[in-house]
């Protein structure tokens, strides 16, 4: 089975402070995705990475950078986190050559900024 | 643009019976997937079923099944014989293009309840 694992269920930072998320999966997907998810909104995409070092903005990469130094590894990073930060965060990986495509996803990190 | 649209904030229905949620989706590329994905309260997405833009048939996965129709690009999940289980928020997401790793746009969200 596809296992993405995030670090952190729940995480409570302050303002300003910076925020790493990790992500980690151990399909030996090419494919990452970082998503914010809030009420009304479903998800919306912050960043994705096609592969090692690469890395392109989704509809909301303000305020957020990613790094992927490892195929296995996409970490979110709140550089200076605000109020208007907090969310739930979902990671998700998938590979690239098959039709369906499917995303899966991580458990989630719920984020408080106060 | 594409968008997904989920009309339908809230729905409920009673242990065993069928329910539908409906997705609406534009595109104007002629090659898509729509997928649905069930996240229960403990947050974690779970991919439910697929449907390509060029399958023949509505795509069964178990009781989920799609009703898929091209021509009003509607794309509605169907639960058959629903449990208690099956209480959780519903997202409808499509992929637009044949690229492999393609970015999915998500619509809003239904959040089903099944009564006992």
């Amino acid at each position: 089975d596809v296992k993405v694992t995030q670090s952190s269920r729940y995480l409570v930072k302050r303002t300003g402070e910076k925020v790493f998320l990790e992500c980690v999966q151990d399909m030996d997907h090419e494919n990452m995705f970082w998503y914010r998810q809030d009420p009304g909104l479903g998800l919306r995409l912050i960043y994705f990475s096609y592969d090692v070092k690469m890395k392109e903005k989704g509809d909301i990469p303000e305020g957020y950078s990613v790094s992927r130094e490892k195929k296995e590894r996409f970490s979110l990073i709140l550089e200076s986190a605000s109020t208007n930060q907090t969310s739930m965060y979902l990671c998700a990986s998938s590979e690239t050559g098959v039709a369906k495509n499917i995303q899966y996803f991580g458990a989630g990190t719920r984020l408080s900024v106060l | 643009a594409q968008k997904i649209t989920q009309t339908q904030p809230g729905m409920f229905v009673q242990e065993k019976e069928a329910v539908t949620l409906d997705c609406t989706y534009d595109t104007s590329d002629p090659s898509y997937g729509l997928f649905w994905y069930k996240q229960p309260s403990s947050g974690e997405m779970i991919f439910l079923i697929y449907q390509g833009s060029y399958d023949q048939q509505n795509a069964t996965e178990g009781r989920y099944s799609l009703n898929f129709q091209k021509a009003r690009k509607s794309a509605n999940l169907v639960i058959s014989a629903s449990q208690l289980g099956d209480s959780a928020m519903y997202f409808c997401a499509m992929r637009v293009g044949e690229t492999s790793g393609s970015r999915l746009t998500f619509g809003e969200g239904t959040q089903l309840t099944v009564n006992p």
